[in-house]
């Protein structure tokens, strides 16, 4: 069992329609991450959020809209995608202490939300 | 350029072989952290081993080794007496040191490498 859980596992969304990715992880760590994994493509980095705090916003469009109430939880709010949004969406998480310490900053997935859109 | 390179895009070892994935990288920062990660067809993508920069040793976990070449920027993976269960994704992955600002960084992934083991 991974220590950081997604939901739903799969989703079947309408271009019109608005739905939310949740992530939680029971980790205590500090810093979370969405990433996306289309078809024949690398994972692709989209948020990261460290201490509650977005840090990072790697050119994603504004049809997803992520929200980090916390540390333990992040979302993914998502409206008006198109087809080409389908793919896995992998939630991750770690304990980030700063400068010099990338030995201690392993990033732990979730199981990833496989969306459709249609 | 891509940072992370996995040059097999796919592979059929026998099973109970040694397994050799490979991944070069490209960074000019001095301090950075390479992973492996396990990725199966149900999507989870499972860490299995972790080397940094400034590390002496080649590290191993299990079954699993880390063939650090950093002259070579080299990071390739060993599995050792594969098993049937072994058959997914592997992926090679880099974080670079997040500098004196501090703060959470992401991993630049490779394009993986599918790995199949045949009974």
């Amino acid at each position: 069992e991974t220590g950081v859980t997604q939901t739903p596992r799969h989703l079947v969304m309408g271009m019109t329609n608005k739905k939310s990715l949740k992530c939680e992880q029971h980790l205590g760590h500090n810093a979370m991450y969405w990433y996306k994994q289309s078809a024949k493509k690398p994972l692709e980095l989209m948020f990261v959020y460290n201490f509650k705090e977005q840090t990072e916003n790697n050119s994603v469009p504004s049809r997803f809209s992520p929200e980090c109430p916390n540390s333990s939880h992040l979302f993914l709010h998502l409206h008006t995608l198109q087809p080409e949004d389908s793919a896995l969406y992998l939630c991750a998480s770690s304990q980030d202490v700063g400068q010099g310490a990338i030995g201690g900053n392993t990033i732990y997935f979730g199981e990833g939300s496989w969306l459709t859109v249609v | 350029a891509q940072k992370i390179t996995q040059t097999q895009p796919g592979m059929f070892v026998q099973e109970k072989e040694a397994v050799t994935l490979d991944c070069t990288y490209d960074t000019s920062d001095p301090s950075y952290g390479l992973f492996w990660y396990k990725q199966p067809s149900s999507g989870e993508m499972i860490f299995l081993i972790y080397q940094g920069s400034y590390d002496q040793q080649n590290a191993t976990e299990g079954r699993y080794s880390l063939n650090f070449q950093k002259a070579r920027k080299s990071a390739n993976l060993v599995i050792s007496a594969s098993q049937l269960g072994d058959s997914a994704m592997y992926f090679c992955a880099m974080r670079e040191d997040l500098g004196s600002g501090g703060g959470a960084d992401g991993l630049t992934f490779g394009k993986g490498t599918h790995l199949i083991i045949q009974p």
